[in-house]
Order: C-alpha cells, then sequence, then structure tokens
C-alpha cells in the first residue's frame, strides 16, 4: 500500500523567507502527486499536482511553486513566505490511470 | 462545473446517537465520491468511496453512505455515534478530467457525552 512522507510536521518561518516542504512516497511508482493547503476553518484548496517528473500544474496563483525531481518526490517551495501563506499543507498520491481510486495523504506540515 | 457542497459546518450529536452528515453535489457525469475523515493535526484518512455498482457503501469505522443520483447526494451515516468519531468529514467528487478531487468544505463532528 502507499504511505506518504511529509516533513517537517510543524514549521515556523518569519515573513520574506524561504521554504522548503518535502513529500517522499512509498508503494508505488509513477503516481500522480498532488499539494493542498488547509487554511482554518475551510476546506481544502489544491495548489499543484505532477504526473510526471518535472511536469507541475498550478491550480492557482500564488507565491509558492512546486517541484517534482523524482518520480516519488514532491517539493513545494518559496522564495519569500507571506503571511498568508499560513496553513496546514497536505500532500496526496494517486496511483496512475487509478481515477476511479482515492487519493492517499500525508500527515500534513503546519505552517 | 462541478462542485460539492456540504450541509452544515458544524454538527453536534451524544455519544449513541445517529450520525448523518450531508452533502451533496453537482456533475455533469457518473460521480465517483468520496468521504474522508480528519482528526486533529493530522490528514485525511478515506472513509468510504461510491464509483459503480451497489449504491449503498459501507466504510470503516461503522460508516456508510448511500449515493442517491435522484438527489445528487452523498450523505454520510452511522447508525450510533462514539466519542472517538469527534473529527472533521469532507466529502469530494472526483473531476472529470484526471484523478483531481473536489472538495467541501467540511463539517466538523462533535460528539457529546
Amino acid at each position: 500500500s502507499q504511505t506518504i512522507h511529509q516533513w517537517p510536521a510543524t514549521l515556523v518561518q518569519p515573513v520574506g523567507s524561504p521554504l522548503s516542504l518535502e513529500c517522499t512516497v512509498e508503494g508505488t511508482s509513477n503516481p500522480n502527486l498532488y499539494w493542498y493547503r488547509q487554511a482554518a476553518g475551510r476546506g481544502l484548496q489544491l495548489l499543484f499536482y505532477s504526473v510526471g517528473i518535472g511536469q507541475i500544474s498550478s491550480e492557482v496563483p500564488q507565491n509558492l511553486s512546486a517541484s517534482r525531481p523524482q518520480d516519488r518526490q514532491f517539493i513545494l517551495s518559496s522564495k519569500k513566505l507571506l503571511l498568508s501563506d499560513s496553513g496546514f499543507y497536505l500532500c496526496a498520491c494517486q496511483g496512475q490511470d487509478q481515477f476511479n481510486q482515492p487519493q492517499h495523504f500525508g500527515d500534513g506540515t503546519r505552517l | 462545473a462541478q462542485s460539492v457542497t456540504q450541509l452544515g459546518s458544524h454538527v453536534s450529536v451524544s455519544e449513541g446517537a445517529l450520525v448523518l452528515l450531508r452533502c451533496n453535489y453537482s456533475s455533469s457525469v457518473p460521480p465517483y465520491l468520496f468521504w474522508y475523515v480528519q482528526y486533529p493535526n493530522q490528514g485525511l484518512q478515506l472513509l468510504l468511496k461510491y464509483t459503480t455498482g451497489a449504491t449503498l457503501v459501507k466504510g470503516i469505522n461503522g460508516f456508510e453512505a448511500e449515493f442517491k443520483k435522484s438527489e445528487t447526494s452523498f450523505h454520510l451515516t452511522k447508525p450510533s455515534a462514539h466519542m472517538s468519531d469527534a473529527a472533521e468529514y469532507f466529502c469530494a467528487v472526483r473531476r472529470n478530467q484526471g484523478g483531481k478531487l473536489i472538495f467541501g468544505q467540511g463539517t466538523e463532528l462533535s460528539v457529546k457525552p
């Protein structure tokens, strides 16, 4: 079964500092990968998704970027954090061509 | 456009009472529907899913949901609430394109002793 690792679990960063959150996946190859943000009291907002190495699609314009340097590694970054970047960030994966199957989530990073 | 609406951002029930969390969706194609649960400071855990076949779907922890096409609903139920059921619950529908999901705003379930 798929296992998703996210770290760190909690991160406190000053406004204007850079950010790098990492997500790695085990138990599957060539997955679709997703980054979500969950603001306090709100639902999940899809930020980025990737169907393969180096392939990133952005859902909303923002201060963040994503990269996928390896098949099972997905990184969320920022050059300068804004206060509005605070939230709970969740990484999810889904087997390729398994659109009727659920996404599996990591435990999240609270920024 | 597809969307998911969860009626009630907060639901409170007594321990042992029926749990009913409401979800309505809009989709131009037969939907794939999911319910997830989120405990504090954790990721989302799949409760159950509907893809095709039987419209009454049973999930983990005693939860079940019924897909009703005529009502465009996928309400989540549990006959008897337990204190450990207190969490946030999300309904989601798969987008027409690819595997992306559209989530509802979530319903926070509180269980009173």
